[in-house]
């Protein structure tokens, strides 16, 4: 049971737009940044979003961030085939004292 | 360009202790905190351990405090696993952080590592 919740699943066509969403708790997203990775299964992960919403250089535009109290999202714009991997949020949680991950979301372009 | 390449993973049985390597290149090493990061077979991304970047300041998620240790000498970061369970079966990645303190800050990630623990 992961610390922060995120759907098992999303899914969309070429060209839409999808949203995942990360749940937390004010001791962990209500009063930290959220950081955002891809993660295609057999490879690196790959940081794709940091504090809330930023984007580390080569990430595309059509990954964007957002937070807002104790929850955050990730939308993705142009889905392309290439974007079919597992997506995770992570924070940090002053109770646990530590770093805490979403159970991830796998996104399959259909 | 950052580079993390982990090493040392292997089978080992249930109780026996195992060290990971991570060596690092193309930044300031010293200048960073390190952490470590697995993923078991289904399963998500679990934090394992972080050190700071002089090495003084050390945290460890629940599951392996006081089994598992983490330093770091020039350029490379170990991760040391002692009694060793089942469920420490997992890829172990090695992770830079963007600051010099242990935080959720990681923004490069090594190709990882696997350990598989069985009799």
């Amino acid at each position: 049971q992961s610390v922060l919740t995120q759907p098992p699943s999303a899914s969309g066509t070429p060209g839409q737009r999808v949203t995942i969403s990360c749940s937390g708790s004010s001791s962990n997203i209500g009063s930290k940044t959220v950081y955002w990775h891809q993660h295609v299964p057999g490879t690196a992960p790959k940081l794709l979003i940091y504090s809330n919403n930023q984007r580390p250089s080569g990430v595309p535009d059509r990954f964007s961030g957002s937070k807002s109290g104790t929850s955050a999202s990730l939308a993705i714009s142009g889905l392309q085939s290439a974007d079919e991997a597992v997506y995770y949020c992570a924070t940090w949680d002053d109770s646990l004292n530590g770093v805490v991950f979403g159970g991830g979301t796998k996104l399959t372009v259909l | 360009e950052v580079q993390l390449l982990e090493s040392g993973g292997g089978l080992v049985r249930p109780g026996e202790s195992l060290r990971l390597s991570c060596g690092a290149s193309g930044f300031i090493f010293e200048a960073y905190a390190m952490s470590w990061v697995r993923q078991a077979p289904g399963k998500g991304l679990e934090w394992v351990s972080s050190i700071s970047s002089d090495g003084f300041s050390t945290i460890f998620a629940d599951s392996v405090k006081g089994r598992f240790t983490i330093s770091r000498s020039t350029n490379t970061i170990y991760l040391q696993m002692n009694r060793l369970r089942g469920e420490d079966t997992a890829v172990y990645y090695c992770a830079k952080e963007e600051g010099s303190e242990s935080s959720h800050s990681i923004h490069y990630w090594g190709q990882g590592t696997l350990v598989t623990v069985s009799s």
